[in-house]
């Protein structure tokens, strides 16, 4: 299995900050027949069900705001999340989709600070 | 509108048989796929397996022959069964969609999960 290893587990922000979240697969998730990385990223706020952000390790899901950026290529990848607002307090998930199992990293929180 | 909802017990008993239904709406499911993801009281997400449009299916291994996944496609329904269940699958239990274009194998839509606890 492809094991994801996300850090930092936790991050205490004040608003406005920028942030940068880190994944690293244990196998790349670069495919080399379209050239792309097999990498989603979701936001998951207490008591709700996750929602996707990112996908292809850098395309915006369809309403998420451009704050949210995700970058990276083979086995690192970072989520950049410019000028954190108050409603961005969440856990954030690394996921990759190269392979079954699909497999999730453990989850960066987002505090206030 | 998409949407997925889950429904099943809220109490199983230790060593019997869990079983939830995803009812889904807004699409189809010969056009999307459907997985399932378990989450523990306070701890990350598992992905237990899925069924894909055209009717295989995938399962995570850590899950054995303990699994199964079905569906009725006349009633947008997918179906999870976990046999033998023990405290550690006390969880709640999310049935999330992928198959969109560009999105085939990303979860795009979720349900709001089932909560499911084990009890002895």
């Amino acid at each position: 299995d492809i094991v994801m290893t996300q850090s930092p587990s936790s991050l205490a922000v004040s608003a406005g900050e920028t942030v940068t979240i880190n994944c690293k697969s244990s196998q790349s998730l670069l495919y080399s027949g379209n050239q792309k990385n097999y990498l989603a990223w979701y936001q998951q706020k207490p008591g709700q069900s996750p929602k996707l952000l990112i996908y292809w390790a850098s395309t915006r899901q369809s309403g998420v705001p451009d704050r949210f950026i995700g970058s990276g290529s083979g086995t690192d990848f970072t989520l950049t999340i410019s000028s954190v607002q108050a409603e961005d307090l969440a856990i954030y998930y690394c996921q990759q989709y190269y392979d079954t199992p699909y497999t999730f990293g453990a989850g960066t929180k987002l505090e206030l600070k | 509108q998409v949407q997925l909802k889950e429904t099943g017990p809220d109490l199983v008993q230790l060593t019997q048989t869990l079983s939830i239904t995803c009812t889904v709406s807004g699409f189809s499911l010969t056009t999307y796929n459907v997985h399932w993801v378990r989450q523990p009281p306070g701890k990350g997400l598992e992905w237990m397996g899925a069924m894909w449009n055209g009717g295989g299916t995938d399962y995570n291994s850590a899950f054995k022959s303990r699994l199964s996944i079905s569906r009725d496609t006349s009633k947008s329904q997918v179906f999870l069964k976990m046999n033998s269940l023990q405290t550690d699958d006390t969880a709640k239990y999310f049935c999330a969609r992928s198959g969109g274009y560009n999105l085939y194998y990303v979860m795009d839509a979720w349900g709001q999960g089932a909560s499911v606890t084990v009890s002895s």
